[in-house]
């Protein structure tokens, strides 16, 4: 039963413009919503996250947005850069219990230069 | 301190075979998980440690997985009689204690081929 999902495993953008990743999830009792971003034989690294108290976070060239309504969020990436190619995932977690994160199953970003 | 540091990198071993592979987490972090991620999935929560004691257990976890952190500090994870199934790649994660706000960090992973 996967309770956060990535449905588009790829994504290619031109570098300069804007990267656009979605992310849904099912379980309401999820509370905090991270992304992490992962190269190739390495672990994930941790981008960027929000609460469920606030509807958008920015770090730099790194948005994210939820709209816990229709259970979505998504991280804007503008403008975005070759660098930022890797695979991106969207993790979730609740405040009771193990407080551990649920991936979604990645969407792999290209920047084209 | 300059994260969480895992070992080995890669491990080849025979089905049937034991294998360990060991975690040290960011030093200041109570909370150490262990995750599992195969090919085209994200990575899936296999248990967790606050501080020296091991408080969940996904079902992901047969009785062939032990794991342990003795001390609350490093911890290591044991597979027992290995099948080609438990090929993976095997993620380290801590953290500080529960709450909003609190991201977890990961190590760079041991990669299992179970021939």
């Amino acid at each position: 039963d996967q309770q956060v999902k990535q449905n588009s495993p790829s994504l290619s953008v031109q570098e300069g413009r804007i990267s656009i990743l979605n992310c849904d999830y099912t379980n309401s009792m999820f509370d905090y919503f991270l992304w992490y971003k992962k190269y190739p034989a390495e672990g994930p690294t941790f981008l960027i996250s929000i609460s469920s108290i606030k509807d958008k976070n920015e770090d730099g060239r790194f948005t994210v947005f939820l709209n816990k309504s229709a259970k979505h969020l998504s991280l804007h990436i503008v403008p975005s850069q070759p660098g930022d190619s890797a695979v991106y995932f969207c993790a979730a977690s609740a405040k009771t219990g193990a407080n551990n994160l649920f991936f979604g199953t990645g969407t792999r970003l290209t920047v084209i230069p | 301190d300059t994260g969480v540091s895992q070992n080995p990198r890669h491990k080849i071993t025979k089905r049937g075979q034991n294998v360990t592979f060991r975690c040290d987490p960011i030093s200041e972090h109570n909370r150490l998980y262990w995750y599992r991620q195969t090919l085209g999935q994200g990575p899936e929560f296999l248990t967790y440690f606050q501080n020296e004691a091991q408080l969940e257990k996904s079902r992901l976890l047969s009785d062939r997985f032990s794991a342990e952190r003795p001390k609350g500090s490093f911890s290591t994870l044991e597979i027992q009689r290995t099948e080609q199934g438990d090929s993976a790649m095997y993620l380290c994660a801590s953290s500080l204690a529960q709450g909003a706000g609190t991201e977890a960090f990961f190590g760079q992973g041991t990669r299992l081929t179970v021939v």
